[in-house]
């Protein structure tokens, strides 16, 4: 069974530092990959996907995450924070029958310090 | 709408009421998905909708979570006999079709805490 870890419950950064959240996954074929962003009292928001091709895929609000198979890994990066990007993150893989039935990392959540 | 609706946004409930979360998708998407999502933690996976049919529902956690669409387009997803630890938020997702590669789009999710 699909199960993705994310090792980091909680990072703080600096506003305008960069940024990267850790995400690995296990899967046994090629996975669809996805990270999706949670501000307080909303829903998920996409910020971008990986299916095939390119292993580094460009989202929207400027990030940007690398595939890696020989690492299982999925990082999510940002070369400068903002301090709207305070919210919790969430890495997930897509299943094999439908892809929108993910299977959802705990999340990080990440504080900006002005 | 513009986006996936779900109401109510917060549902207070005595331990052993029965409660109905709905949900309202983008108009025209074929796919709907139920997620729960507790305190501190990612969303898990309930149940999946291709238009009336409810193709998976092997995330339900118990025989007293019930969900149906039975038009194809909105979806309630009940609880009976509500107990604390049915307490979280409920997250609806719609996309428009089970490719793979469609996008889903999410609701901002009901709150439901059980006292």
């Amino acid at each position: 069974a699909q199960s993705v870890t994310q090792p980091d419950i909680h990072i703080t950064v600096s506003e305008g530092a960069s940024l990267e959240l850790r995400c690995n996954y296990s899967y046994g074929a090629t996975p669809y990959l996805f990270w999706y962003v949670q501000s307080p009292g909303q829903g998920l928001q996409l910020l971008l996907k990986y299916f095939s091709g390119d292993t580094l895929v460009q989202g929207i609000k400027g990030f940007e995450a690398e595939f890696k198979r020989s690492q299982s890994s999925f990082n999510l990066r940002k070369p400068s924070v903002h301090w709207s990007d305070a919210a919790e993150y969430f890495c997930a893989v897509g299943d094999d029958n439908y892809g929108q039935n993910f299977v959802f990392g705990p999340g990080t959540r990440l504080s900006v310090l002005p | 709408g513009a986006g996936v609706s779900q109401s109510p946004r917060y549902k207070v409930a005595k331990r052993g009421q029965d409660v109905a979360l709905r949900c309202d998708p983008i108009s025209g998407h074929v796919s709907l998905f139920w997620y729960q999502q507790a305190l501190g933690q990612g969303p898990e996976f309930l149940t999946y909708f291709q238009n009336e049919a409810q193709l998976d529902k092997s995330g339900l956690p118990s025989d007293r979570f019930f969900a149906e669409r039975p038009e194809g387009s909105v979806s309630t997803l009940k609880i009976q006999r509500t107990q604390q630890e049915d307490s979280a938020v409920y997250l609806c997702a719609s996309s428009l079709n089970n490719r793979r590669n469609t996008e889903a789009f999410f609701g901002q999710g009901t709150r439901l805490t059980v006292v």
